[in-house]
């Protein structure tokens, strides 16, 4: 059974602080890595994706991989109340298309 | 582009009644998804097709459940009969072909919020 293991906070941060969200998984043989965050009672948005070890930055966002230690994570700096959302961890193999998504992260961003 | 197209926005039905969930994946897509999520479980997968074909129908929870995809523009989720735990919303997804990014990026679809009484 593939796992996708986050904190589901809530995780409270001040506005313009950097704000970590965590994301741990089981599958080694995991490749691809995916943030969505989600509104309340909207769909998950891609907003970032990785697939090597170590940094890639978007704007305000940076994932981080770490696959010896099936670890990635993402930064958001200068976090503002607009990002309040709950943020979900997704992993995908070669083999499988499908994504195994962890139960999210809830973020609030407080002015 | 338009992205993925669902209907309808909102299923309110009693049980034992049959309820089919439509979705419009976004144009040259090769992969469509259909996940479920609620507070308890989250987000799980139902079923994928690739090309039209059905892939994996593992996470279908059960008989009553059924996916069509009968061409690359259409998939329909049935479930007949339906019962109050079948409470959910439903996304599709579809994902994009492959490019410079190695292509496994899903979009999802605003969601279908059914609830069965």
């Amino acid at each position: 059974q593939k796992e996708v293991e986050q904190n589901s906070g809530p995780l409270s941060v001040p506005e313009g602080a950097i704000a970590s969200l965590n994301c741990t998984y089981s599958d080694r043989v995991s490749q691809s890595f995916f943030w969505y965050r989600q509104y309340s009672g909207k769909s998950p948005e891609l907003i970032m994706s990785i697939y090597s070890n170590g940094d890639k930055e978007d704007g305000r966002f940076t994932a981080q991989l770490n696959k010896a230690s099936q670890y990635v994570s993402l930064l958001i700096r200068d976090s503002q109340p607009s990002d309040s959302a709950t943020y979900l961890c997704a992993v995908a193999d070669t083999g499988r298309r499908a994504l195994t998504f962890g139960s999210g992260t809830r973020l609030q961003v407080q002015p | 582009d338009a992205g993925v197209i669902q209907s309808p926005r909102h299923e309110v039905t009693e049980m034992g009644q049959e309820v089919t969930l439509r979705c419009k994946p976004i144009s040259g897509h090769d992969y469509l998804f259909w996940y479920r999520q609620t507070m308890m479980r989250g987000l799980e997968l139902l079923i994928y097709f690739n090309n039209n074909v059905p892939i994996d129908d593992s996470g279908m929870p059960e008989d009553r459940f059924s996916a069509k995809m009968p061409n690359a523009s259409f998939s329909t989720l049935k479930i007949q009969p339906s019962e109050p735990r079948d409470s959910a919303v439903y996304f599709c997804a579809s994902r994009r072909v492959a490019g410079p990014s190695k292509g496994n990026e899903q979009f999802f679809g605003p969601g279908t919020r059914l609830t069965v009484l």
